[in-house]
């Protein structure tokens, strides 16, 4: 079965600074991964996904993911962090065998502090 | 392009009292979901829809919970009777097929509090 963690709860880093949200997950074969960015009160925001090809994914407002397939890790990156980026992020993957049934598992989330 | 559209944001009801929420997709998005995120989870799949079809329904409590997209576009997830424990926020998304692949897009969705 596949499945998605977000290690820690919190993130907190000094704005300029870079930053990384990590992700692991566990999928029998080559999988989808996806990030997401969730403010208050707002519905889940697409930043990034890996299908194939590079490893290096870059998404929007700077962000960027490295999928290394050794370590079954998707680790969100920014070099510069802004205050603006304090939200809620989630990892998601699906598993693309089961085209036709596969559903996108959510991590729990991380919660990302950025401090002036 | 507009968004997904979800109403109401906010609802307040008491325990065993129904209640439904309304989903807009993104115009030619055929494929519809409803997720359940409680609070400091991530969202997980009630159920999803390929155009009328609902072909993963397999989260949904159905003693409970119906969910109909009658034409293919809306859709209504209602709760009947609502209990404590469904305190929780709704949250609708839409993508353009159901490949793996494509991105699923959010609406901002309802919070639902029961008392």
């Amino acid at each position: 079965a596949q499945s998605v963690a977000q290690p820690e709860d919190q993130v907190n880093v000094a704005e300029g600074n870079p930053l990384t949200v990590k992700c692991t997950y566990s999928v029998s074969g080559n999988p989808y991964l996806f990030w997401y960015v969730q403010y208050p009160n707002r519905g889940l925001q697409f930043l990034l996904k890996y299908i194939t090809g590079d490893n290096l994914v870059k998404g929007s407002y700077g962000f960027e993911a490295e999928f290394n397939k050794s370590q079954t890790s998707f680790h969100l990156k920014k070099p510069s962090a802004l205050v603006s980026d304090s939200a809620l992020y989630f990892c998601a993957v699906r598993d693309p065998r089961y085209s036709s049934a596969s559903k996108i598992i959510f991590g729990s989330g991380t919660r990302l502090s950025i401090r002036p | 392009e507009a968004g997904v559209v979800q109403s109401p944001r906010y609802k307040i009801i008491e325990k065993k009292q129904p209640v439904a929420f309304w989903c807009n997709p993104i115009s030619g998005h055929n494929t519809l979901y409803w997720y359940l995120q409680n609070l400091g989870q991530g969202p997980e799949l009630l159920i999803r829809y390929e155009n009328e079809e609902a072909v993963d329904d397999s989260q949904l409590p159905k003693d409970r919970f119906s969910a109909e997209r009658l034409k293919g576009v809306d859709s209504t997830l209602k709760i009947q009777p609502a209990e404590l424990g469904d305190s929780a926020v709704y949250l609708c998304a839409s993508s353009s097929d159901r490949r793996s692949t494509d991105t699923q897009y959010f609406g901002p969705g309802t919070r639902l509090t029961v008392l």
